[in-house]
Protein backbone atom coordinates (compact mmCIF):
# COMPACT_ATOMS: atom_id res chain seq x y z
CA UNK A 1 0.00 0.00 0.00
CA UNK A 2 1.02 3.59 0.29
CA UNK A 3 3.35 5.31 2.33
CA UNK A 4 3.30 9.06 3.56
CA UNK A 5 6.01 10.91 5.39
CA UNK A 6 5.99 13.57 6.88
CA UNK A 7 8.50 16.30 8.29
CA UNK A 8 9.01 17.87 10.20
CA UNK A 9 7.21 16.62 13.37
CA UNK A 10 6.78 19.92 15.08
CA UNK A 11 8.28 23.60 13.82
CA UNK A 12 8.13 26.66 15.90
CA UNK A 13 8.21 30.19 13.46
CA UNK A 14 8.13 33.65 14.20
CA UNK A 15 5.09 35.71 13.42
CA UNK A 16 5.32 36.61 10.06
CA UNK A 17 7.98 33.88 8.55
CA UNK A 18 6.90 31.40 6.38
CA UNK A 19 6.74 27.94 7.42
CA UNK A 20 6.81 24.75 5.14
CA UNK A 21 6.15 21.28 5.70
CA UNK A 22 6.98 18.33 3.64
CA UNK A 23 5.62 14.62 2.85
CA UNK A 24 6.87 12.30 0.16
CA UNK A 25 4.48 9.36 -0.89
CA UNK A 26 5.44 5.65 -2.30
CA UNK A 27 2.67 4.29 -4.97
CA UNK A 28 2.95 6.05 -8.22
CA UNK A 29 -0.79 6.06 -8.19
CA UNK A 30 -1.73 8.31 -6.26
CA UNK A 31 -3.10 11.52 -7.49
CA UNK A 32 -4.97 13.71 -5.07
CA UNK A 33 -3.25 15.20 -2.29
CA UNK A 34 -4.90 17.31 0.04
CA UNK A 35 -3.83 19.14 2.81
CA UNK A 36 -5.89 19.24 6.65
CA UNK A 37 -5.56 21.31 9.45
CA UNK A 38 -6.61 20.43 13.12
CA UNK A 39 -6.78 22.69 15.85
CA UNK A 40 -6.83 21.87 19.34
CA UNK A 41 -9.73 19.93 20.27
CA UNK A 42 -11.36 20.32 16.93
CA UNK A 43 -11.91 18.23 13.65
CA UNK A 44 -9.33 18.05 10.61
CA UNK A 45 -10.49 20.57 8.05
CA UNK A 46 -8.92 20.90 4.26
CA UNK A 47 -7.34 23.75 4.12
CA UNK A 48 -5.62 23.53 0.22
CA UNK A 49 -5.50 20.21 -2.12
CA UNK A 50 -3.98 19.81 -5.14
CA UNK A 51 -4.37 16.95 -8.16
CA UNK A 52 -1.82 15.68 -10.17
CA UNK A 53 -2.11 17.19 -13.44
CA UNK A 54 -1.32 20.26 -11.66
CA UNK A 55 2.05 21.38 -10.12
CA UNK A 56 1.38 24.36 -7.57
CA UNK A 57 -1.79 25.91 -6.23
CA UNK A 58 -2.19 28.39 -4.03
CA UNK A 59 -4.73 30.25 -2.05
CA UNK A 60 -4.05 33.78 -0.21
CA UNK A 61 -1.75 32.80 2.06
CA UNK A 62 -1.54 29.02 1.34
CA UNK A 63 0.59 27.52 -1.26
CA UNK A 64 1.01 23.48 -2.12
CA UNK A 65 3.47 22.41 -4.29
CA UNK A 66 3.44 18.89 -6.13
CA UNK A 67 6.39 17.26 -7.60
CA UNK A 68 5.31 14.10 -8.92
CA UNK A 69 8.80 12.88 -10.10
CA UNK A 70 10.33 13.21 -7.19
CA UNK A 71 6.84 11.99 -5.21
CA UNK A 72 6.94 14.30 -2.84
CA UNK A 73 4.31 17.27 -1.95
CA UNK A 74 4.76 20.57 0.26
CA UNK A 75 2.80 22.99 2.22
CA UNK A 76 3.64 26.55 2.17
CA UNK A 77 2.37 29.23 4.94
CA UNK A 78 3.73 32.53 4.54
CA UNK A 79 2.92 35.85 6.25
CA UNK A 80 2.37 33.31 9.51
CA UNK A 81 0.13 34.71 11.90
CA UNK A 82 -0.64 32.82 15.65
CA UNK A 83 -3.86 31.35 14.07
CA UNK A 84 -2.15 29.09 12.12
CA UNK A 85 -0.97 27.21 14.80
CA UNK A 86 -2.42 23.91 14.53
CA UNK A 87 -1.70 20.28 13.28
CA UNK A 88 -1.36 19.77 9.65
CA UNK A 89 -1.98 16.62 8.00
CA UNK A 90 -0.90 15.73 4.26
CA UNK A 91 -2.79 12.79 2.47
CA UNK A 92 -2.33 11.25 -0.90
CA UNK A 93 -5.20 8.89 -2.11
CA UNK A 94 -5.20 6.61 -5.40
CA UNK A 95 -7.83 4.39 -4.02
CA UNK A 96 -7.72 5.17 -0.62
CA UNK A 97 -6.76 7.94 1.75
CA UNK A 98 -2.85 7.85 3.53
CA UNK A 99 -2.59 10.46 6.13
CA UNK A 100 0.91 11.39 7.42
CA UNK A 101 1.96 11.79 10.75
CA UNK A 102 1.48 15.35 11.55
CA UNK A 103 2.86 18.35 11.75
CA UNK A 104 2.15 20.62 15.18
CA UNK A 105 2.94 23.86 13.75
CA UNK A 106 3.65 26.68 16.38
CA UNK A 107 3.33 30.70 15.37
CA UNK A 108 5.56 33.05 17.84
CA UNK A 109 3.83 36.39 18.20
CA UNK B 1 -23.18 23.16 5.13
CA UNK B 2 -21.81 19.38 5.56
CA UNK B 3 -22.56 17.90 8.87
CA UNK B 4 -20.98 14.65 10.54
CA UNK B 5 -21.93 13.67 13.48
CA UNK B 6 -20.51 11.33 16.07
CA UNK B 7 -22.67 9.70 19.05
CA UNK B 8 -20.83 10.30 21.67
CA UNK B 9 -17.76 12.95 22.24
CA UNK B 10 -16.49 11.19 25.51
CA UNK B 11 -16.92 7.21 26.56
CA UNK B 12 -15.34 5.42 29.14
CA UNK B 13 -15.58 1.22 28.86
CA UNK B 14 -14.49 -1.44 31.03
CA UNK B 15 -11.96 -4.11 28.87
CA UNK B 16 -14.39 -7.17 27.48
CA UNK B 17 -17.32 -4.61 26.57
CA UNK B 18 -19.00 -4.49 23.41
CA UNK B 19 -18.73 -1.05 22.46
CA UNK B 20 -20.31 0.50 18.76
CA UNK B 21 -19.91 4.10 17.80
CA UNK B 22 -21.73 5.94 15.80
CA UNK B 23 -21.39 8.06 12.57
CA UNK B 24 -23.91 10.14 10.91
CA UNK B 25 -23.60 12.66 7.37
CA UNK B 26 -26.14 14.26 6.05
CA UNK B 27 -24.54 14.84 2.35
CA UNK B 28 -25.67 11.66 0.66
CA UNK B 29 -22.06 10.91 0.42
CA UNK B 30 -21.45 7.26 -0.45
CA UNK B 31 -17.83 7.12 0.94
CA UNK B 32 -17.05 7.01 4.95
CA UNK B 33 -14.56 6.12 6.96
CA UNK B 34 -13.49 4.98 10.54
CA UNK B 35 -9.90 6.56 11.75
CA UNK B 36 -8.10 6.46 15.03
CA UNK B 37 -5.99 9.06 16.29
CA UNK B 38 -3.06 8.78 18.45
CA UNK B 39 0.05 11.09 19.31
CA UNK B 40 2.63 10.60 16.70
CA UNK B 41 0.88 8.43 14.74
CA UNK B 42 -1.71 10.89 12.82
CA UNK B 43 -4.52 9.28 11.69
CA UNK B 44 -5.43 5.57 10.59
CA UNK B 45 -8.17 3.98 8.67
CA UNK B 46 -9.88 1.60 10.63
CA UNK B 47 -12.44 0.48 8.00
CA UNK B 48 -14.00 2.60 5.52
CA UNK B 49 -17.50 1.99 3.15
CA UNK B 50 -18.25 2.63 -0.10
CA UNK B 51 -21.92 1.91 -0.23
CA UNK B 52 -24.44 0.03 1.94
CA UNK B 53 -23.51 -3.21 3.26
CA UNK B 54 -20.08 -2.69 1.76
CA UNK B 55 -17.30 -2.73 3.93
CA UNK B 56 -13.64 -2.70 3.12
CA UNK B 57 -10.56 -3.39 5.85
CA UNK B 58 -8.13 -0.12 6.04
CA UNK B 59 -4.71 -0.44 7.53
CA UNK B 60 -5.72 -1.36 11.38
CA UNK B 61 -9.05 -3.41 11.50
CA UNK B 62 -7.99 -6.08 14.28
CA UNK B 63 -9.99 -5.90 16.76
CA UNK B 64 -12.80 -3.68 14.98
CA UNK B 65 -15.41 -4.60 12.66
CA UNK B 66 -18.25 -2.38 11.00
CA UNK B 67 -21.68 -1.88 9.86
CA UNK B 68 -23.57 -0.06 7.09
CA UNK B 69 -26.84 -0.46 6.99
CA UNK B 70 -28.31 2.81 5.57
CA UNK B 71 -26.16 5.53 3.34
CA UNK B 72 -26.05 8.09 6.25
CA UNK B 73 -24.78 5.95 9.11
CA UNK B 74 -21.63 4.26 9.86
CA UNK B 75 -21.22 2.29 12.78
CA UNK B 76 -17.82 1.14 14.76
CA UNK B 77 -18.00 -1.92 16.74
CA UNK B 78 -15.35 -3.06 18.85
CA UNK B 79 -16.11 -6.74 19.81
CA UNK B 80 -14.40 -7.14 23.08
CA UNK B 81 -12.58 -3.45 24.20
CA UNK B 82 -9.02 -3.58 25.20
CA UNK B 83 -7.09 -0.70 26.89
CA UNK B 84 -4.88 -0.33 23.43
CA UNK B 85 -8.13 0.81 22.29
CA UNK B 86 -8.12 4.05 24.28
CA UNK B 87 -7.73 6.31 21.38
CA UNK B 88 -9.53 9.02 19.35
CA UNK B 89 -12.02 7.75 17.00
CA UNK B 90 -12.81 9.79 13.87
CA UNK B 91 -15.61 9.42 11.53
CA UNK B 92 -15.31 11.01 8.22
CA UNK B 93 -17.00 11.00 5.05
CA UNK B 94 -16.92 11.96 1.17
CA UNK B 95 -18.40 11.66 -2.32
CA UNK B 96 -15.39 10.21 -3.64
CA UNK B 97 -11.87 9.35 -3.26
CA UNK B 98 -10.44 11.88 -4.99
CA UNK B 99 -12.14 14.52 -2.99
CA UNK B 100 -12.54 16.45 0.50
CA UNK B 101 -13.28 14.03 3.11
CA UNK B 102 -15.40 15.70 6.15
CA UNK B 103 -15.06 14.80 9.63
CA UNK B 104 -17.05 14.25 12.49
CA UNK B 105 -15.52 15.80 16.32
CA UNK B 106 -14.45 12.88 17.41
CA UNK B 107 -14.92 10.29 19.87
CA UNK B 108 -12.87 9.80 22.69
CA UNK B 109 -12.73 6.66 24.15
CA UNK B 110 -10.48 5.22 27.77
CA UNK B 111 -11.11 1.90 27.82
CA UNK B 112 -10.23 0.93 31.57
Amino acid sequence: GENVEQHPSTLSVQEGDSAVIKCTYSDSASNYFPWYKQELGKRPQLIIDIRSNVGEKKDQRIAVTLNKTAKHFSLHITETQPEDSAVYFCAASANQFYFGTGTSLTVIP
Amino acid sequence: DVKVTQSSRYLVKRTGEKVFLECVQDMDHENMFWYRQDPGLGLRLIYFSYDVKMKEKGDIPEGYSVSREKKERFSLILESASTNQTSMYLCASSSGNKYEQYFGPGTRLTVT
